[in-house]
């Protein structure tokens, strides 16, 4: 596509509820990346594919948050048994790939915002 | 462990005024580094960047010159205009790590 696509853009969900947040990267981009930003703050790095193997997930929070990537393409992070300091704007980003990619620039997506109440 | 510093905003300044943003990073080896903006209700977009020593980056009036002996990279434009309002993040790029590092971002408001 044009661009790299996120969804669902808000979701609201309560304490305790899995959510799944999905980012459909630019066609070609074999670098795929998840932040976080919470209100406020700077982004936060969670985890980076390259096609579809994740050499590193050293951001991710807890054993809660899980992502894959299927087909060189979609990925999902999935957030199991959310907590209210999980709300915040979970951006993705997707660029040419190898070590590097960010040299190429990061193209990002306008992210989902995850209220947990 | 790698991480970046921006001076801390909001910043607001008139139209045509000068501007200066800070950031200083600390980092093992030769990183490469950015300017990312965000525009109200917008993704963020790469802004310039500049991936060794005394490299400058730029784009549309902004400057920043990667400064390896006082580990800076400061963001510069000559007269800022209402739409350069946003807010402005600084980043790094590890070494072969294939990832960024970012700072905690800096709002600016430019007044007409």
């Amino acid at each position: 596509g044009a661009g790299v696509s996120q969804s669902p853009s808000n979701k609201v969900t309560e304490k305790g509820k899995d959510v799944e947040l999905r980012c459909d990267p630019i066609s070609g981009h074999t670098a795929l990346y998840w932040y976080r930003q919470r209100l406020g703050q700077g982004l936060e790095f969670l985890i980076y594919f390259q096609g579809n193997s994740a050499p590193d997930k050293s951001g991710l929070p807890s054993d809660r948050f899980s992502a894959e990537r299927t087909g060189e393409s979609v990925s999902t992070l999935t957030i199991q048994r959310t907590q209210q300091e999980d709300s915040a704007v979970y951006l993705c980003a997707s660029s040419l790939g190898g070590l590097r990619s960010p040299n190429y620039g990061y193209t990002f997506g306008s992210g989902t915002r995850l209220t947990v109440v | 462990g790698d991480s970046v510093t921006q001076m801390e905003g909001p910043v607001t300044l008139s139209e045509e005024a000068f501007l200066t943003i800070n950031c200083t990073y600390t980092a093992t080896g030769y990183p490469s580094l950015f300017w990312y903006v965000q525009y109200p209700g917008e993704g963020l977009q790469l802004l310039l960047k500049a991936t060794k020593a005394d490299d400058k980056g730029s784009n549309k009036g902004f400057e920043a010159t990667y400064r390896k002996e006082t580990t800076s990279f400061h963001l510069e434009k000559g007269s800022v205009q209402v739409s350069d309002s946003a807010v402005y993040f600084c980043a790094l790029s590890p070494s072969n790590t294939g990832k960024l590092i970012f700072g905690q971002g800096t709002t600016l408001q430019v007044k007409p």
